[in-house]
């Protein structure tokens, strides 16, 4: 069964404005960490954010921040004031357990910020 | 400061060659370590991942195969390459006590023709 759901293949923002990437996991595990990457049209991984699922607060990092609603198992990502540069390929993952070894992403959302 | 090591950038290779991929990282210690495949515009694939030398889990089963002599070094192989195993293919590591997130290599672009 798919474990994180990305039902956005594609977004667009306006330059200056908010975008929120969806992301829903799906885990019985009451120990996981969710994470955000984005991948620029180089290729490479660039982590974004994190949040344990012990979290009380939802995680910020800069402009981006983490909308965590555990009871609705999902987890949305925020950016906030977009930026040309924001324009990649994001990908929402999953660690279940504490020490667990397999990180599971989801399909990505292409996000395209126009000018 | 630790490092990843991934390489070739890029690989063309004919239907039915071998192939070696090889990832090593740096300043760190029995990290955990994962294959991952990205097909074009598509999300990542876990293909292996390993908790220590020898030890490897695989999650898709394939005409590839992963191994890791040394505790900081992973390698992905193929006897006899198809034309699907084109894509991207991406190594990362986690550190052994988990919790944080994974930090990827460069990445290889693997063309199959």
């Amino acid at each position: 069964a798919q474990k994180i759901t990305q039902t956005q293949p594609g977004m667009f923002v306006q330059e200056k404005e908010a975008v929120t990437l969806d992301c829903t996991y799906d885990t019985s595990d009451p120990s996981y960490g969710l994470f955000w990457y984005k991948q620029p049209s180089s290729g490479e991984m660039i982590f974004l954010i994190y949040q344990g699922s012990y979290d009380q607060q939802n995680a910020t990092e800069g402009r981006y921040s983490l909308n965590f609603q555990k009871a609705r198992k999902s987890a949305n990502l925020v950016i906030s004031a977009s930026q040309l540069g924001d324009s990649a390929m994001y990908f929402c993952a999953m660690r279940e357990g504490y020490n667990n070894n397999d990180m599971r992403f989801g399909a990505g959302t292409r996000l395209t910020v126009k000018p | 400061s630790q490092t990843i090591h991934q390489w070739p950038a890029t690989l063309v290779q004919p239907v039915g060659s071998p192939l070696s991929l090889e990832c090593t990282v740096e300043g760190t210690s029995n990290p955990n370590l994962y294959w991952y495949r990205q097909a074009a515009g598509r999300g990542l694939q876990l293909l292996f991942y390993s908790v220590g030398i020898g030890q490897i889990s695989s999650e898709v089963p394939q005409n590839l195969s992963a191994s890791r002599p040394q505790d900081r070094q992973f390698i992905l192989s193929s006897k006899k390459l198809l034309l699907s195993d084109s894509g991207f293919y991406l190594c990362a590591w986690t550190p052994g006590t988990g919790g944080t997130e994974a930090f990827f290599g460069q990445g290889t672009r693997l063309t199959v023709v």
